[in-house]
């Protein structure tokens, strides 16, 4: 079964609305996920990294202030787009892996596809 | 990091194997090579992952050369339902356990 959930699964807002998006590891605790971008017909694009307790380490490019992470749990980790507008729709991904080694595979959830109208 | 090169698309008969390449040839000792497929609109799947021995599970098997420079994932007998894009990835070794992904490769099954 799943082991990181995400949600909502979709969402259509307007623009200049900010959406918030949910991550969660469901058996596991996680001090680090990850936040993907994937645009049609693309590869998925890693935009931060989330750390628990700390700042987000966010990857060349990616606005921090346009896409506000907070990792206050072990457990949740939630992406805000802010202000979002038509550019920013997109399938939104997260991904976690287990603690312990380091080769553990990252298990991803099913995504969150956001359109801004 | 160690890149990858994986052919763009393949296509491969429902209940035949599908053999999917990947070359790393610039990979380091200590990575591992991982293999993860994603179904249209879902997110990705992890199938199998290796360092320098065969491994197989489940859902496929991997083989990787002796020289750790490529790797070719195997689905023993290919499905409709294993129509995807299968990414070949070598993890990048920091403290943050990243997982970068490329164009990776679309593979059709056909009926």
């Amino acid at each position: 079964g799943a082991v990181v959930s995400q949600h909502p699964s979709w969402v259509i807002c307007k623009s200049g609305t900010s959406v918030k998006i949910e991550c969660r590891s469901l058996d596991f605790q996680a001090t680090t996920m990850f936040w993907y971008r994937q645009f049609p017909k693309q590869s998925l694009m890693l935009m931060a990294t989330s750390n628990e307790g700390s700042k987000a380490t966010y990857e060349q490019g990616v606005e921090k202030d346009k896409f506000l992470i907070n990792h206050a749990s072990l457990t949740l980790s939630t992406l805000t787009v802010t202000s979002a507008h038509p550019e920013d729709s997109s399938f939104y991904i997260c991904s976690a892996s287990r603690p312990g080694q380091s080769n553990q595979p990252q298990h991803f959830g099913d995504g969150t596809r956001l359109s801004i109208l | 990091d160690a890149k990858t090169t994986q052919p763009t698309s393949m296509d491969c008969a429902e209940g035949r194997a599908a053999n999917l390449p990947c070359n790393h040839s610039t990979i380091s000792g200590n990575e591992y090579v991982y293999w993860y497929r994603q179904i249209h609109s879902q997110g990705p799947q992890y199938i199998i992952h290796g360092l320098k021995n065969n491994e197989t599970n489940e859902m496929a098997s991997l083989i990787i050369t002796e020289d750790r420079k490529s790797s070719t994932l195997i689905l023993p007998h290919a499905t409709l339902r294993d129509t995807a894009v299968y990414y070949c990835i070598v993890r990048v070794k920091t403290s943050y356990d990243k997982v970068i992904f490329g164009p990776g490769t679309s593979l059709s099954v056909i009926p």
